[in-house]
């Protein structure tokens, strides 16, 4: 079946910078996402890929995809205390409506 | 633009009543809405996604006749914990598609605590 599978933590230290690693399973996923989750809030969408694509950059965010693999990961440059959250890896299901299926997050602690 | 709000943010209730949570696309039409349950320090589970104008289409495991779901419109979408029970203390979230399809927009979450 479908799943989705990330490191459970990272500890980075303020202004280096964060990969956070997913793996997944369905090689037909059309789409490839990353969301942001503060205590007690719902999911912030930062970016996403599409499976055709291998790289894509937003200011200080770049995803990388190795379809081969089945490998994403997200790099997060010159990591601020603001970036401390769960981050969750999700791939959206072949067959319509956008269905998603998460992994279990990666809890990023920034210190100074 | 794209913003998802949720109503209310918390709610506190007693064994055996009902518990209505609504969903709400703020700028754009969302003709798919879905609903997800988030344990404490747990991914997100996918309850059920919410058509406009049909039935949900609900996940294994997961009870339509206790968790009740109603899209009547473009923008609206309401989740219904019926009966419930101290098991279904959660965080519960929903989300809505963009008209393209391929962006999901969270709410913010209800925490439903039953005593």
């Amino acid at each position: 079946g479908e799943d989705v599978e990330q490191s459970l933590f990272l500890s980075v230290r303020e202004g280096d910078s964060s990969v956070i690693n997913c793996t997944y399973t369905d090689s037909s996923s059309t789409y490839l996402y990353w969301y942001k989750q503060e205590p007690g809030a719902g999911l912030q969408l930062l970016t996403y890929i599409f499976s055709n694509m291998d790289m894509k950059q937003d200011q200080r965010l770049t995803v990388l995809l190795n379809k081969k693999d089945k490998h994403l990961s997200l790099r997060i440059a010159d990591t601020q205390t603001g970036d401390s959250a769960i981050y969750f890896c999700a791939e959206s299901m072949s067959g319509g409506y956008n269905k998603l299926i998460f992994g279990a997050g990666t809890r990023l602690a920034v210190h100074p | 633009g794209a913003v998802v709000s949720q109503h209310p943010s918390w709610v506190i209730c007693k064994s055996g009543t009902s518990v209505k949570i609504e969903c709400r696309s703020l700028d754009f039409q969302a003709t798919t809405m879905f609903w997800y349950r988030q344990f404490p320090k747990q991914s997100l589970m996918l309850m059920a996604t919410s058509n406009e104008g049909s039935k949900a289409t609900y996940e294994q495991g997961v009870e339509k006749d206790k968790f009740l779901i109603n899209h009547a419109s473009l923008t609206l979408s309401t989740l219904t914990v019926t009966s419930a029970h101290p098991e279904d203390s959660s965080f519960y979230i929903c989300s809505a598609t963009n008209p393209q399809g391929y962006e999901q927009y969270f709410g913010p979450g209800t925490r439903l605590t039953v005593t």
